[in-house]
């Protein structure tokens, strides 16, 4: 059974850094393109970030371009996002979320997500 | 920056069709994905490819593209199908979009 499970969430006051965890299971990690997806109480759904399956390419949104850094550890199964600076508006729950492979083949979108870690910012 | 644009709600009856559309510009160079989110639960990916669907996937939901419009139907709308649906693509950086969002209420 494919499983995402976020981690290290949390209240932090603005200007603070938070390090973010997803632990995979139940399918080749390494073949897969990962993503960081955030969703603001209330609000829509909102990309931050992608890295390609080997962890050579890394993709921002232009809203945490330069404070946040995604990464990866295959041989962990395991998926990052370093949160620094953060403001208040960064404020949300973070999903990670794996590429949609099927067949040997990959298509882009997301089939998998975890449960999501709460992320809150404020002094 | 690339936008998509979504209606912020549609509403229909049981057994009824649903469609659901989404504009952006680079959509007829770029494929779209359609998701659905339940309250207080993660997005489910329906559409991916502009119109193919994953395996476990009712049939009732399909997907279309048309220049700059993607449209998502579902067919036959049951309650459990209300919830808020999300389509998203990417520009040609490798970056990603998602539209803002379509609440689809059942009467």
């Amino acid at each position: 059974e494919v499983q995402l499970v976020e981690s290290g969430g949390g209240l932090v006051q603005p200007g603070g850094s938070l390090r973010l965890s997803c632990a995979a299971s139940g399918f080749t990690f390494s073949r897969h393109e990962m993503n960081w997806v955030r969703q603001a109480p209330g609000k829509g759904l909102e990309w931050v970030s992608s890295i390609n399956s080997g962890g050579s390419a890394m993709y921002y949104a232009d809203s945490v371009k330069g404070r946040f850094t995604i990464s990866r550890d295959n041989a962990k199964n395991s998926l990052y996002l370093q949160m620094n600076s953060l403001r208040a508006e960064d404020a949300a729950v973070y999903y990670c979320a794996r590429e949609y492979c099927s067949g040997g083949s990959c298509y882009g979108g997301s089939d998998y997500w975890g449960q999501g870690t709460l992320v809150t910012v404020s002094s | 920056s690339y936008e998509l644009t979504q209606p912020p709600s549609v509403s229909v009856s049981p057994g009824q069709t649903a469609r659901i559309t989404c504009s952006g510009d680079a959509l007829p160079k770029q494929y779209a994905y359609w998701y659905q989110q339940k309250p207080g639960q993660a997005p489910v990916l329906l559409i991916y490819k502009d119109s193919e669907r994953p395996s476990g996937i009712p049939e009732r939901f399909s997907g279309s593209s048309s220049g700059t419009t993607v449209t998502l139907t579902i067919s036959g709308v049951q309650a459990e199908d209300e919830a808020d649906y999300y389509c998203q693509s990417a520009d040609s950086s490798g970056t990603w979009v998602f539209g803002g969002g379509t609440k689809l209420t059942v009467l």
